[in-house]
């Protein structure tokens, strides 16, 4: 069965410095896509950035990028130069097999400090 | 580009009523999604729509829930008879493309919060 796990409850950054979030996942699917989701208290849940199996670069998106390292199974997020307004809780998720929905981690609650 | 709308943002009802939240997708998503989210979990999937066809239901989508696309435009989401473990977070999501394993990205609706007495 495929599966999203966070390790981290909660991390603690400072502004400016860069932080990295952690995701591993479990599939046997050959083909499939990565997501990380942005929640902030206000509870909207904000697209930030996509891996798809075969994409043969990390993706970025700004100050988002994606370590992805397919051997290890692992999809961590990197938010560089941090900012007050990045504190939030951040999901990993994964499209399922059939592409109709996605399966979220618990997620990692991100406290940036001044 | 207006985003997916969903209503009401809040609902408090006693145990046993029945409710119903909408949802409005980007208009030119043909994809739609119900998620429920409980405190402190990340969100777990219902059911989903292509167009106005329901193609899949999780087996949380028990048989007091029903889900609505009619024309394949908004969507509805009942809850028939209201328990306490329905209190949750329901999120509607939409997005675009027809391959199986798609990499447009699912765009979220600011949820419904419902609270059982």
């Amino acid at each position: 069965a495929q599966k999203i796990t966070q390790t981290q409850p909660g991390m603690f950054v400072q502004e400016k410095e860069a932080v990295t979030l952690d995701c591993t996942y479990d599939t046997s699917d050959p083909s499939y896509g990565l997501f990380w989701y942005k929640q902030p208290s206000s509870g909207e849940m904000i697209f930030l950035i996509y891996q798809g199996s075969y994409d043969q670069q990390n993706a970025t998106e700004g100050r988002y990028s994606l370590n992805f390292q397919k051997a290890r199974k692992s999809a961590n997020l990197v938010i560089s130069a941090s900012q007050l307004g990045d504190s939030a809780m951040y999901f990993c998720a994964m499209g399922n097999q059939a592409g109709t929905a996605l399966i979220f981690g618990k997620g990692t609650t991100l406290s940036v400090s001044s | 580009d207006t985003g997916v709308s969903q209503n009401p943002r809040h609902k408090i009802t006693k145990r046993g009523q029945n409710v119903t939240f909408r949802c409005d997708p980007i208009s030119e998503h043909n994809r739609l999604y119900w998620y429920r989210q409980t405190l402190g979990q990340g969100p777990e999937f219902l059911t989903y729509f292509q167009n106005e066809a329901q193609l899949e239901k999780s087996r949380l989508l028990s048989d007091r829930f029903s889900a609505e696309r009619p024309k394949g435009s908004f969507s509805t989401l009942e809850i028939q008879r209201t328990e306490q473990g329905d209190s949750a977070m329901y999120l509607c999501a939409s997005s675009r493309g027809t391959a199986v394993i798609s990499n447009q990205p699912q765009h979220f609706g600011d949820g419904t919060r419902l609270s059982i007495l």
